[in-house]
């Protein structure tokens, strides 16, 4: 069993709606990271949350450090969010375990 | 201000042989980690190193070493290289140890 478990795996979305990534780990955590993977690699770190809720934009990402859970919220999603979103947790011994990542697809 | 720097971008390499990646930090930033992703899955965590000294090791055999220098730039070293090695080589640099990570473009590295 991954230590990080992301759902959905895929995720097909029309413009505009809005959209929920879960993130379930089962590890003591320091912090907990999501990150966004474009095509070809390139990785940028979204959030990185150790309690409560983070807003950036249409971006909002909550941790629930009782249940282990976070969540990554997309409001009014745009094609350009397309991407793959990458759950991360850092454990209190200082490792890094990914999820596999949810592929989302926005159509307009 | 550049960001993370990676190089080579691209290596072909034989089983057998010998790799070392590179990467530079963000200016200013002293914590380099390093991961591994394989095409279709995750990144994987293999180093984190801080002020010069390894502050985290994931599970990665002892064919994987790295070291971080005086100007924070760091190097990943893979030797007798597997097929199974061929993957996307991540560089994160940080601040400090525990802080937002920011991500280099990666070396894709293809072992025949």
């Amino acid at each position: 069993k991954n230590e990080v478990e992301q759902s959905p795996q895929n995720l097909t979305a029309q413009e505009g709606e809005f959209i929920t990534i879960n993130c379930s780990y089962s590890v003591g955590i320091s912090a907990l990271h999501w990150l966004q993977q474009h095509p070809g690699g390139g990785i940028v770190s979204l959030f990185m949350l150790s309690s409560g809720k983070k807003k950036h934009g249409r971006l909002i990402a909550t941790i629930n450090i009782q249940e282990k859970h976070s969540s990554l919220h997309i409001t009014a999603s745009h094609p350009r969010d397309s991407a793959v979103y990458i759950c991360a947790v850092r454990n209190t011994g200082n490792q890094f375990y990914f999820g596999t990542g949810t592929s989302l697809t926005v159509i307009p | 201000d550049a960001g993370v720097t990676q190089s080579p971008t691209h290596l072909i390499k034989t089983r057998g042989q010998h790799v070392t990646l590179r990467c530079s930090p963000i200016s200013g930033h002293k914590s380099v980690s390093w991961y591994q992703q394989v095409l279709g899955q995750g990144p994987q965590f293999i180093f984190q190193y801080y002020e010069k000294e390894e502050r985290g090791r994931g599970n990665f055999p002892d064919r994987f070493s790295a070291r971080q220098f005086p100007n924070y730039s760091s190097e990943l070293n893979v030797n007798a290289l597997l097929l199974g090695d061929s993957a996307l080589y991540l560089c994160a640099s940080s601040l400090v140890s525990l802080e937002t990570q920011y991500f280099g473009p990666g070396t894709r590295l293809l072992v025949l």
